[in-house]
């Protein structure tokens, strides 16, 4: 059964800082998604992880894959107030081949930025 | 295009009830899906769909049912709802991109509540 696991759960940082949101997965995957959440709203799609060592970057957002590891980062550059929210990831428990229809989804990490 | 719509935002319940949370795409994808989002527990899918007439079960199916007649159109039934059914519900619908990439497009979500 694919279990995914995201850490820290809370964030509270200052604005300027850098830091790294981790989710861990349990079976073999190359296939990963980030969304946003904002309070009381609907995900947003960040970034779809294809294959080993995918890197992919959106303004001060960096997500990668280590398909090994079986871990992906999303690494916050220079935080500002504008991206708190709560950040999921979400694997497709799939390899080599054609997605699997179920997206299991990490317990979300809540990011608060202070001024 | 309208996206992905659900109806009602909100929806209080008395146990026992029944009632249909309804869920329409205007993109034409073929496959649909069931969230329900607590705190604490990221989402779990509860239902999907790969088309039209065929569906399956996601990790939290039990206390649901669903069908699916057209392309649009994918409702999900509480036949008695219980108090643990209080919850966010989103629904979602995915595009193929190419690549073996799919991009999720999420509901605005429907908040029920079941006393």
């Amino acid at each position: 059964e694919l279990k995914v696991e995201q850490n820290p759960l809370f964030l509270s940082m200052q604005e300027g800082k850098n830091y790294t949101i981790y989710c861990n997965y349990s079976t073999t995957s190359d296939r990963l998604y980030w969304y946003r959440q904002d309070p009381g709203k609907s995900l947003e799609s960040l970034f779809v992880l294809l294959s080993n060592g995918a890197v992919k970057q959106e303004g001060r957002l960096m997500a990668s894959l280590d398909t090994k590891a079986r871990l992906s980062t999303l690494h916050i550059t220079a935080a500002v107030h504008d991206l708190s929210a709560t950040y999921f990831c979400a694997v497709d428990a799939s390899w080599g081949g054609g997605a699997t229809n179920k997206l299991i989804f990490g317990t979300g990490t809540l990011l608060a930025v202070q001024p | 295009n309208a996206g992905v719509t659900q109806t009602p935002k909100f929806q209080v319940l008395k146990t026992g009830q029944s009632m249909t949370l309804q869920c329409a795409q205007d993109m034409n994808h073929e496959y649909m899906s069931w969230y329900r989002q607590d705190p604490g527990m990221g989402l779990r899918l509860i239902h999907y769909s790969v088309g039209a007439g065929i569906t399956d079960q996601g990790e939290v199916p039990n206390g649901y049912n669903v069908s699916r007649s057209t392309t649009e159109d994918f409702p999900l039934r509480l036949l008695s709802a219980a108090p643990s059914q209080t919850s966010v519900y989103f629904c979602a619908s995915r595009q193929y991109l190419g690549g073996g990439t799919y991009e999720q497009y999420f509901g605005p979500g429907t908040r029920l509540t079941v006393t």
